[in-house]
Formats: C-alpha cells, sequence, structure tokens
C-alpha cells in the first residue's frame, strides 16, 4: 500500500515564525502536491512537484513556498507565518498526472494553528 | 464559473436509504473523474473513478456522468453508518498539466 506520511499531525505556532511541514511517501511516485484545506473553501493546491528539485505553483502559493531535494520528500514552507495560513494541510502523490496514473494518494493532513 | 461546484451539505439521511451526491463541471476538457472519501480527521481516499458518459459500478456505490447536462453523481445503495464521511468530486483542470480539481465537498451523515 502507498504511504503518504506527514511528520505532525498537529502544530501550533506564533505570528511571524518560519514553519516546516515534511512529507514523505514510499511509492517512488513522482509526483508529489501540498494542498490546504479550508471549510467552505474546499482543497485548493498550492504547489506540486513533478521531479525532484523541480516545482510549479498551484492556484495559491503566495506566502508559502516548497523544496524537494529527494524524489521521496517534499517540504511546504512557511515563510512567516500569518493568521490567514491557520488551516489543514494535506500532502499527496501520484505515480503520473492525468488518467488512472493521476490518482491522488493523501496524507492525514498536518492541522496548522497560527496564533 | 469555477471548474468543478459541489453542494456542500450537510446531507443527513436514515440507514438504508439511497443517497446522490451530485457535482457539476463547466469545461469538457479531460473527460476523468473522481470520487474521493474522507472521513473526519483522516486524508481523502478515492473512492471511485469513471471516464466520460454513462454509469460504473462498485459493490453499493455508482459513478454517473451526464456528458449533456455536464453533472457528475455518486449513488450509494443501502447506506451505512460506515459512509458517514464528506464526499469530493474531482476532475482533471484544464489549465495544469492534468492536475485534479476538487469539489467543496459534500458532508455525509447516515443515521442508524
Amino acid at each position: 500500500d502507498v504511504k503518504v506520511t506527514q511528520s505532525s499531525r498537529y502544530l501550533v505556532k506564533r505570528t511571524g515564525e518560519k514553519v516546516f511541514l515534511e512529507c514523505v511517501q514510499d511509492m517512488d511516485h513522482e509526483n508529489m502536491f501540498w494542498y490546504r484545506q479550508d471549510p467552505g473553501l474546499g482543497l485548493r493546491l498550492i504547489y506540486f512537484s513533478y521531479d525532484v528539485k523541480m516545482k510549479e505553483k498551484g492556484d495559491i502559493p503566495e506566502g508559502y513556498s516548497v523544496s524537494r531535494e529527494k524524489k521521496e520528500r517534499f517540504s511546504l514552507i512557511l515563510e512567516s507565518a500569518s493568521t490567514n495560513q491557520t488551516s489543514m494541510y494535506l500532502c499527496a502523490s501520484s505515480l503520473g498526472l492525468g488518467g488512472t496514473a493521476g490518482e491522488l494518494f493523501f496524507g492525514e493532513g498536518s492541522r496548522l494553528t497560527v496564533l | 464559473q469555477k471548474e468543478v461546484e459541489q453542494d456542500p451539505g450537510p446531507l443527513s439521511v436514515p440507514e438504508g436509504a439511497i443517497v446522490s451526491l451530485n457535482c457539476t463541471y463547466s469545461n469538457s476538457a479531460f473527460q476523468y473523474f473522481m470520487w474521493y472519501r474522507q472521513y473526519s480527521r483522516k486524508g481523502p481516499e478515492l473512492l471511485m473513478y469513471t471516464y466520460s458518459s454513462g454509469n460504473k459500478e462498485d459493490g453499493r456505490f455508482t459513478a454517473q456522468v451526464d456528458k449533456s447536462s455536464k453533472y457528475i453523481s455518486l449513488f450509494i445503495r443501502d447506506s451505512q453508518p460506515s459512509d458517514s464521511a464528506t464526499y469530493l468530486c474531482a476532475k482533471i483542470s484544464r489549465g495544469s498539466q492534468g492536475n485534479l480539481i476538487f469539489g467543496k465537498g459534500t458532508k455525509l451523515s447516515v443515521k442508524p
């Protein structure tokens, strides 16, 4: 079974702090994604990566950056956390893009609260 | 108009009821649709996928696509309390490299 592991289930940070959210997948998937999920807004794509050291902006990249130094690991970075970044963050991976290869496998989420 | 629109509910039904969950889409490109199920405090997981028009069945679940009305539906027969979850429809986005775009999700509660 594909396993996507997010390092922290719950985090509480202060405004202005730098925040790292880590994600690891164990199925040698090419693509990795970071989403945030908010009530009433659904899942929104922040960034994705289709290869090591490659990244592409999603729909809401402002205030975030990402790092993919190894194929299995994709990190989301909040350089200076703000209260409007309080959210559930979901990491996902897929074998490819489009069709059945595009099936997303999600981690269990990291709930971030910024005070 | 958003690419994928979904009624957020919530939807509450008695055990054994037939449930209908619906989404509409605006862009006819990439006729590939997915339904994800998300239990509380968990990540979404793929429930079913379907291409183009027609029905696809998997046990108590049926996914249906109506291209003419740009409507996608998920039917759950003999609903169970264990079906209580948020259901998200998804479609390949026109504007990306095959990324999925999700509906906002419908929260379903099946009462015993």
